[in-house]
């Protein structure tokens, strides 16, 4: 399977710190993308790194690729109760084209 | 702008039965897609089409048939219906056929009994 692998599957942490999960992939790729989804609630895309880049950050976020690891990490800092959801990471493969999804890891922030 | 938006929230469906799920999006993308979410599986690519009258299949298409008449619309039809389409479909489009940040809708929750 070309889909990226999240670990761990399930995170619990107290409001105000910092998570971090980790995804790796097989392939080459063009970009990774990480997705959030709150419960009963279709995903949102949250950031999109490049292959020729090795950071990112949006707001609260920060992404890492490691290209040669084939492995990327989504760190959230300060997390918040309403962070609490799946993320998933998605590869998109250079040969294959399409985005294809791991299955997630479950974030719980406790107020 | 509603984005994706997906028809019906929820189905029950006896085995056998057929049912259309209906996706439309109004932002104008060309590629649209069909996933389903299972427990411990994650998403999985049903079908796909990059415009309208080209469809291809993804990496679980066996039950499933679509069409894409127009921009718009991307319906996926359950041919005949069986428990183990008992699952959540997600229906997304994407702007970027180089990117492919991809736009979900809210979802159809399908049992078949």
């Amino acid at each position: 399977s070309q889909q990226g692998e999240e670990d761990p599957q399930a995170l619990s942490i107290q409001e105000g710190e910092n998570a971090t999960m980790n995804c790796s992939y097989k392939t080459s790729i063009n970009n990774l993308q990480w997705y959030r989804q709150n419960s009963g609630r279709g995903l949102v895309h949250l950031i999109l790194i490049r292959s020729n880049e090795r950071e990112k950050h949006s707001g609260r976020l920060r992404v890492t690729l490691d290209t040669s690891k084939k492995s990327s990490s989504l760190l959230i800092t300060a997390s918040r109760a309403a962070d609490t959801a799946s993320y998933f990471c998605a590869p998109l493969p250079t040969s294959y084209g399409k985005l294809t999804f791991g299955q997630g890891t479950i974030l719980t922030v406790h107020p | 702008n509603a984005g994706v938006t997906q028809t019906p929230k929820f189905q029950v469906l006896k085995t056998g039965q057929s049912m259309t799920l209906q996706c439309a999006q109004d932002m104008n993308h060309e590629y649209m897609s069909w996933y389903r979410q299972d427990p411990g599986m994650g998403l999985r690519l049903i079908h796909y089409s990059v415009g309208a009258g080209i469809t291809d299949q993804g990496e679980v298409p066996n039950g499933y048939n679509v069409s894409r008449s127009t921009t718009e619309d991307f319906p996926l039809r359950l041919l005949s219906a069986a428990p183990s389409q008992t699952s959540v479909y997600f229906c997304a489009s994407t702007r970027d056929r180089y990117s492919y940040e991809q736009y979900f809708g809210p979802g159809t929750r399908l049992t078949v009994t």
